[in-house]
Formats: structure tokens, sequence, C-alpha cells
């Protein structure tokens, strides 16, 4: 089972809301990661999770905020978005953080107005 | 930094025929892992295959194939009797070992034709 499901599919929301993307994998995996993905663009690595601890951020603004509240689960929370921000949200998740092979959930499809 | 090419936007085939979709990379690192992606409209990232820097045989995954050449730097994948439902943007990446971050090409949207 290679299964990682996110919630919610499609998410509109205004420039001032605050919403949250969630992610969730049970295949034990101890890495997790958000990418951004723009239309006819490839996805861009924003966070990474390791062992539950933030390892990566790639200098991503600070109206993105991860939280990982266990091995199986990982938030994104959205404050103060702008409409260019806009885009394909996706989580992976893979079984080491070294070198393994990332599996992909279907994505949030997020719309800023 | 790796770099990730991927120098066919778009391909067609004919349903049934084979296609290869080119791929190279730059990088300096001496261990790493390859990878391939589908992502149909839906927008899910599909994994398709894997091949190691150290792995001497080409890796294969049912209709899948992975024609690995160290020395010049490229991981095509061959995709053989090809389907309606295998047309989708096509993703190359590489990640070091011991590093998480992975890099994507920009990728080859593929068109089967019945």
């Amino acid at each position: 089972d290679t299964e990682v499901t996110q919630t919610p599919k499609h998410l509109v929301m205004g420039m001032t809301n605050k919403k949250s993307l969630k992610c969730e994998q049970h295949m034990g995996h101890r890495a997790m990661y958000w990418y951004k993905q723009k239309a006819k663009k490839p996805p861009e690595l924003m966070f990474v999770y390791s062992y539950e601890k933030l390892s990566i951020n790639e200098s991503v603004p600070s109206r993105f905020s991860p939280e990982c509240p266990n091995s199986s689960l990982l938030n994104l929370h959205l404050h103060a978005l702008q409409p260019e921000d806009s885009a394909l949200y996706l989580c992976a998740s893979s079984q080491d953080p070294n070198a393994d092979t990332q599996y992909f959930g279907p994505g949030t499809r997020l719309t800023v107005l | 930094a790796q770099k990730i090419t991927q120098t066919q936007p778009g391909m067609f085939v004919q349903e049934k025929e084979a296609v290869t979709l080119d791929c190279t990379y730059d990088t300096s690192d001496q261990s790493y892992g390859l990878f391939w992606y589908k992502q149909p409209s839906s927008g899910e990232m599909i994994f398709l295959i894997y091949q190691g820097s150290y792995d001497e045989q080409n890796a294969t995954e049912g209709r899948y194939s992975l024609n690995f050449q160290k020395a010049r730097k490229s991981a095509n994948l061959v995709i053989s009797a090809s389907q309606l439902g295998d047309s989708a943007m096509y993703f190359c990446a590489m990640r070091p070992y011991n590093n998480n971050d992975m890099r994507f090409g920009a990728g080859t949207r593929l068109t089967v034709k019945p």
C-alpha cells in the first residue's frame, strides 16, 4: 500500500482567510514533504520533515506554516495568501529521508481570490 | 546543485508502439537516485521507476524501462506497447543519496494516438 491522502481536494480562499491543508500516510514512512506546483511547471520543494523534525525549508514565505503533529500527519497552515500562491500543493512521503522513493498524494488545488 | 533536463516538451506516439522520453542530468554527487513520475491531468504524481547510480542493470517495471547511461548522465524512460491511458505529463527527477532534496525536470507531455 503506497497511499498518501490529502484533504481537501479543492480549496478557494480569500487573502484574509486562514485555512489548513492536511496530509496523511499510514505506511510507516519517516519523511514527509510539501511541494508547490504551478500550472505547466514541475513541483518545487517547500518543506521536508524528517522523523517529525523540520529539516528543509526552501525559503518559503512565512504565510505558509508547516506542522507535523506525528509521524503520520502533515499539515500546511495558510494565512494571508496572495493570488500568486494559487497552485497545486502536493504532499509526499518516503520510508527513509535519504534517497528513498517518494510517494505522492493526489494534491490540493488551491485558488486564492 | 543538480540540474535535470528534459528536452522534449511534447511527444506523440501511436497506440501499441514504443516511445522514449529523454532525460539528462548534471550533478557533482557520486551517489544518487533517478526517478520517473507520471502525472495525469488529475494531478497526482505516480511513481513509475527508480535507478540507483551504482546499479549496473537497467531498471525495468512492467512496460517501463530505464535506459541508464552513467557516463553520458542520461536516464531515458522507455514505454513499450503504449496505451491511451499513458497520455500524461512525465517528469524525470534526481536525488543525491543522504539528501532528501529531490529536483525535477521540466517534464514531457506524452500523447498516445489511437
